[in-house]
Formats: structure tokens, C-alpha cells, sequence
């Protein structure tokens, strides 16, 4: 059931540059959309959300867009920091619904 | 800055014991969650609580499974007979409100069963 998919189990960013992590969903009923991130032994720690109103939400270095016909969205960080370095994963919810359908991430590395 | 804590963060219990593991969410956050997270898997949704019962849950919540807020401020996953496959990282979390509202997770209990 790969309702929310991410495509790259890692990427690898240099310091100061832009970071773009993709994720694509099936489910044209999602309607919110989050990115937590997540570092070992720890649970997943909320960064930024959108609605499927909005085409874009950005919080400081963070910015989620939204595509909504292509069923895309992407986070960009920037600049990147190498405390940026965790997991990140895509996530999705349904109105009509409680849970959230999470991606199975990507592990970024911001080389210092 | 509040934030959702679990008790104990590592629990080892023999196949088919009864384990318990604990939540504090936030203290005014109205609905509750269980997720878990097998071993190189997705964070898989478990169970949402609100107004003192069970709002959704998944295929995986089965009758093995239960949850309680035996008080104001706890919240419980009780799995009654363990099997080997329910070692995982469990996730209480927590949101003030159901749609719209981002959960805020807790540190997660690493189950082990042996």
C-alpha cells in the first residue's frame, strides 16, 4: 500500500546549498500534508505542513510545494546546515480520516 | 516548549506477556494517537482516541490491542499477549485537534519480544 511514496532513500547536500526532497502520493482525496523530521531515538518532529488549498507554505529556511495535479509535493531547505541531517518523511491525511499515511523517508546528509 | 513523553523507552517481554506501554501527551491536546514503526518500515498508524474512546483504527489494531486514559494526564497501549512480529518502535503523539492540526509525537518505546 505505497499511497505516499519517496522515491530517494538518501541524498547527500553540501552545506549552504539548496536541499529538495520530493515525495509523490496516490490518494487524490489526501488533503493535508506534512513533513516531520526524524533523528535516530528519537520520534518524528513536525516541520512543516500544507493544505491542499495552497500551493506553498514556507517557515524560515523550509518551504513546501505543493502540486496537487501532478500529486507532488517537494520540501526545500535552504540554506542547508549539517544539523539538518536526519530522516524526513512525507505525510499525508484525508479529511474524512484520523491517521496519517507517512512515506518511508529520506535520509539526508548536509556535508559540513 | 510542551512535548509528548513515553515510558519506558526500551521494553524486552517473552512472547505472549502482556506489556503495557505509556503516553503523556500534551496536557491541552484532545486527541491521541499509537503508531509503530517496524524495523526498516513506515510509520504505520495504529489508533486515534477522542472524548474517551476509539475515533479510528487500523487493521493492524486488533483485538490484542487496547488503549485507555486511565486519568487526566495518561495515555496506554496495552498489547495482551505479545508475538514476535509486535517488536517495534512505538509512537504516542498527540494534536489539539483532528483535521488541519499537526501531531506532535512522542520519543517512541522500542519493544522487544523474544
Amino acid at each position: 500500500d505505497q499511497q505516499v511514496k519517496q522515491n530517494s532513500p538518501s541524498l547527500s547536500v553540501q552545506e549552504g546549498r539548496i536541499s529538495i526532497l520530493n515525495c509523490d502520493y496516490t490518494n487524490s482525496m489526501f488533503d493535508y500534508f506534512l513533513w516531520y523530521k526524524k533523528y535516530p531515538a528519537e520520534g518524528p518532529t513536525f516541520l512543516i505542513s500544507i493544505s491542499s488549498i495552497k500551493d506553498k507554505n514556507e517557515d524560515g529556511r523550509f518551504t513546501v510545494f505543493l502540486n496537487k495535479s501532478a500529486k507532488h509535493l517537494s520540501l526545500h531547505i535552504v540554506p542547508s546546515q549539517p544539523g539538518d541531517s536526519a530522516v524526513y518523511f512525507c505525510a499525508a491525511s484525508e479529511w474524512a480520516y484520523d491517521k496519517v499515511i507517512f512515506g518511508p523517508g529520506t535520509s539526508l546528509s548536509v556535508i559540513p | 516548549e510542551p512535548e509528548v513523553t513515553q515510558t519506558p523507552s526500551h521494553q524486552v517481554t517473552q512472547m505472549g506477556q502482556e506489556v503495557i506501554l505509556r503516553c503523556v501527551p500534551i496536557s491541552n491536546h484532545l486527541y491521541f494517537y499509537w503508531y509503530r514503526q517496524i524495523l526498516g518500515q513506515k510509520v504505520e498508524f495504529l489508533v486515534s482516541f477522542y472524548n474517551n474512546e476509539i475515533s479510528e483504527k487500523s487493521e493492524i489494531f486488533d483485538d490484542q490491542f487496547s488503549v485507555e486514559r486511565p486519568d487526566g494526564s495518561n495515555f496506554t497501549l496495552k498489547i495482551r499477549s505479545t508475538k514476535l512480529e509486535d517488536s517495534a518502535m512505538y509512537f504516542c503523539a498527540s494534536s489539539e485537534g483532528r483535521q488541519g492540526y499537526e501531531q506532535y509525537f512522542g520519543p517512541g518505546t522500542r519493544l522487544t519480544v523474544t
